[in-house]
C-alpha cells in the first residue's frame, strides 16, 4: 500500500523568500511517480511538478523545484521567490506502478505567504 | 492547453432529487477521474475511466453513478444524495502520468 505523509499542516513565509514544504512517502513499487499540486480557494487543483521515480535529476518548473531524495523517501518542494499569489494549499501526490491510475494524496499543507 | 472544464460550478439539490455533474476535455486523454473533497481533507478517488471503460470504483454508494459517454466526456450521475455528501467534486483526465484537474462542482445536498 502507498502512503503520503506531509507533516505541516500550516507554514508561513515572507514574500521574496523561499520556502520547502515537505512530504514523506511509503511504497514497495520499484517505479512510481511523486506530484505536487497547487489548490488555492477557488478550489481547483494545479499541477506543479513531476519527479519520476528512476529520474536521476531533481525536476524543476519555474519557481518550483523538487528535492528527491530516494533513499530517504522525501520528495520535498522548494518554491523560490515566493509570491502573494502562492498562497494556497499545497498536496504531495503518488501513483504507483501497479495501477499508474490509481494516485493518492497527503493531507496538504496551507501556506500562507505575508507581505 | 490542459483545460479540463466542469459544469456546474455550485449545485444544491435535495435529498430526492436527481442532479447530473458534466466534465469535458478535449486533449485526447483517455483516462478521466472522479475525486470527492471535502473541507479541509484531500481529494478521494472514486471512479477512474480508462479508453471509456470504469477500470476503478473505490467503493462508492450506488447513488453515485458515473458515465463516460465517449472519450472526452464524463458524467457523474447522483440521486437520493444524503447531506454527508456536500462536497467539492473534482474530475481530472490524463495521457500519461500526470493527471489535469478542471475547477470542481461544489455540492450542497440540503
Amino acid at each position: 500500500a502507498q502512503k503520503i505523509t506531509q507533516t505541516q499542516p500550516g507554514m508561513f513565509v515572507q514574500e521574496k523568500e523561499a520556502v520547502t514544504l515537505d512530504c514523506t512517502y511509503d511504497t514497495s513499487d520499484q517505479s512510481y511517480g511523486l506530484f505536487w499540486y497547487k489548490q488555492p480557494s477557488s478550489g481547483e487543483m494545479i499541477f506543479l511538478i513531476y519527479q519520476g521515480s528512476y529520474d536521476e535529476q531533481n525536476a524543476t518548473e519555474g519557481r518550483y523545484s523538487l528535492n528527491f531524495q530516494k533513499a530517504r523517501k522525501s520528495a520535498n518542494l522548494v518554491i523560490s521567490a515566493s509570491q502573494l499569489g502562492d498562497s494556497a494549499m499545497y498536496f504531495c501526490a503518488m501513483r504507483g506502478s501497479y495501477n499508474n491510475n490509481d494516485m493518492r494524496f497527503g493531507a496538504g499543507t496551507r501556506l500562507t505567504v505575508k507581505p | 492547453d490542459t483545460e479540463v472544464t466542469q459544469t456546474p460550478k455550485h449545485l444544491v439539490m435535495g435529498m430526492t432529487n436527481k442532479k447530473s455533474l458534466k466534465c469535458e476535455q478535449h486533449m485526447g486523454h483517455r483516462a478521466m477521474y472522479w475525486y470527492k473533497q471535502k473541507a479541509k481533507k484531500p481529494p478521494e478517488l472514486m471512479f477512474v475511466y480508462s479508453y471509456e471503460k470504469l477500470s476503478i470504483n473505490e467503493s462508492v454508494p450506488s447513488r453515485f453513478s458515473p458515465e463516460c459517454p465517449n472519450s472526452s466526456l464524463l458524467n457523474l450521475h447522483l440521486h437520493a444524495l444524503q447531506p454527508e455528501d456536500s462536497a467539492l467534486y473534482l474530475c481530472a483526465s490524463s495521457l500519461g502520468d500526470t493527471q489535469y484537474f478542471g475547477p470542481g462542482t461544489r455540492l450542497t445536498v440540503l
